[in-house]
């Protein structure tokens, strides 16, 4: 099935700091979403992205479909922003979504 | 406001104790979907659903049932809990799988 890989794992920033993070999926999609998980355990999606750039406030995306990869940037973070970031592709069968491990974010005050 | 929504948020059972967790929709979307979320695991899915009386397993579907009798509904059930199923549980719903997916916001099962 397909694979998908994110990085880094973890992540530590001062609050202010820009980040990116990265998924790379192992075979061609037609979509993509980058999910957040707050630390409530609740999944709040981001972005549904199969190709090409999105923004959405501080936060923005872009996929290459091509090269098989995506990026989510975060600008000036704060400590809300804290959390698990996963990005998920649908299986080859289109019958799940298959995650990534996630990047765990702590931005700190 | 379009939402997926679960219910119970929060539950603790025992053993062998018959449970459901009840999920809705009103975006009616015609695929919906449970995963279980574990330390180390990730997201795994349960069961799904493409459309009304039509279910399929997923990656993990041992000790569980679904049923879709309406397009808004999917409860899971779990009819003979066990500690194993301890877990947070999402279900989730899109149009198609090509289509945007919505989480609810999570059901914490334990199971004593």
């Amino acid at each position: 099935g397909i694979q998908v890989e994110q990085s880094p794992p973890d992540l530590i920033l001062q609050e202010g700091a820009n980040s990116t993070l990265r998924c790379n999926f192992s075979d061609s999609v037609n979509n993509l979403q980058w999910f957040h998980q707050n630390p409530w355990g609740q999944l709040i999606n981001l972005f549904y992205i199969p190709s090409g750039t999105k923004q959405n406030g501080r936060l923005s995306a872009t996929t290459v479909a091509t090269e098989r990869y995506s990026l989510l940037y975060i600008s000036s973070s704060q400590t809300t922003d804290s959390g698990v970031y996963f990005c998920a592709v649908p299986n080859s069968g289109y019958s799940t979504l298959t995650f990534g491990k996630g990047t765990m974010l702590l931005v700190s005050p | 406001e379009a939402q997926v929504t679960q219910n119970p948020r929060y539950l603790i059972t025992v053993t062998g104790k018959k449970l459901t967790v009840t999920c809705s929709q009103n975006m009616n979307h015609e695929y919906m979907s449970w995963y279980r979320q574990d330390p180390g695991l990730g997201l795994r899915q349960i069961y799904y659903s493409m459309n009304v009386e039509v279910t399929d397993k997923g990656d993990v579907p041992e000790g569980y049932k679904v049923s879709r009798k309406e397009k808004r509904n999917f409860p899971l059930i779990l009819e003979s809990p066990s500690p194993n199923q301890t877990s947070l549980y999402f279900c989730a719903s899109s149009f198609n799988m090509n289509t945007e997916a919505f989480f609810g916001q999570g059901t914490r099962l334990t199971v004593v």
